[in-house]
């Protein structure tokens, strides 16, 4: 079974420019969850997204955004870029969530730099 | 405030010795502890995930251990190999619904030949 893809896997933009990253999940899976991984904050959570539904958000300015298609695919996209912003996304799946049990896999990450 | 602090920040350690990588956490009500791996510039991969009722269990040389009256969990790595090197990081879920998790900040392992 191939696992979470996440594309680009690298990327350098502008400030100002908006981005858009793209998550595969393994097959199967309905739940989404994006994050960002700072040196200095850690992992922390954007959003999940289940059966095309926005199901939870974490404490994120609305500059982030994402959806999820009737495939699980998921973009999340960030507008307005800023410097803070440059940090590892990485995307997790799962069959149904993240409750009991419910074990995350998560890609590879994209590597967002802005200059 | 639900929080997951985690210790020692960093460590390095000879290949071979063994090692034990502490999670304090003050997550309420308790639903699961995940220990993460992750290498650099990779996603994390999961080592264990343990409920309440569960206070060890292992994965290779991995095993994590659970006190959930003191909120504390460890992570022994035994007889460490170079590929141990990795960042390790504890995850706590809440009972309380959809993604509530708790993550640490992560503990930096090099181990060293």
């Amino acid at each position: 079974k191939a696992g979470v893809t996440q594309t680009p896997r690298y990327l350098i933009k502008t400030r100002g420019q908006q981005v858009t990253l793209s998550c595969s999940p393994i097959s199967g899976h309905r739940s989404v969850s994006w994050y960002q991984q700072t040196p200095g904050q850690g992992l922390q959570f954007l959003f999940e997204y289940f059966s095309e539904t926005q199901r939870n958000k974490g404490n994120f300015p609305g500059r982030f955004s994402g959806r999820q298609f009737s495939n699980s695919r998921s973009e999340m996209n960030v507008s307005t870029l800023e410097l803070g912003d440059s940090a590892l996304y990485l995307c997790a799946s799962s069959p149904v969530g993240t409750g009991y049990r419910n074990e995350q896999f998560f890609g590879p990450g994209t590597r967002l730099t802005v200059l | 405030k639900n929080q997951v602090e985690q210790s020692p920040q960093s460590l390095i350690i000879l290949e071979g010795k063994n090692c034990t990588l502490q999670c304090n956490y003050t997550v309420s009500p308790f639903s699961n502890l995940r220990w993460y791996k992750q290498d650099t510039g990779r996603g994390p991969v999961s080592l264990t995930i343990m409920t309440f009722s569960e206070n060890t269990k292992s994965n290779g040389r991995y095993t994590a251990t659970l006190d959930a009256d003191t909120k504390q969990s460890s992570l022994h790595i035994t007889a460490s190999q170079l590929s141990d090197s990795a960042s390790y990081i504890c995850v706590v879920s809440d009972q309380t619904g959809a993604n509530n998790l708790f993550f640490g900040t992560g503990t930096r392992l090099t181990v060293i030949p």
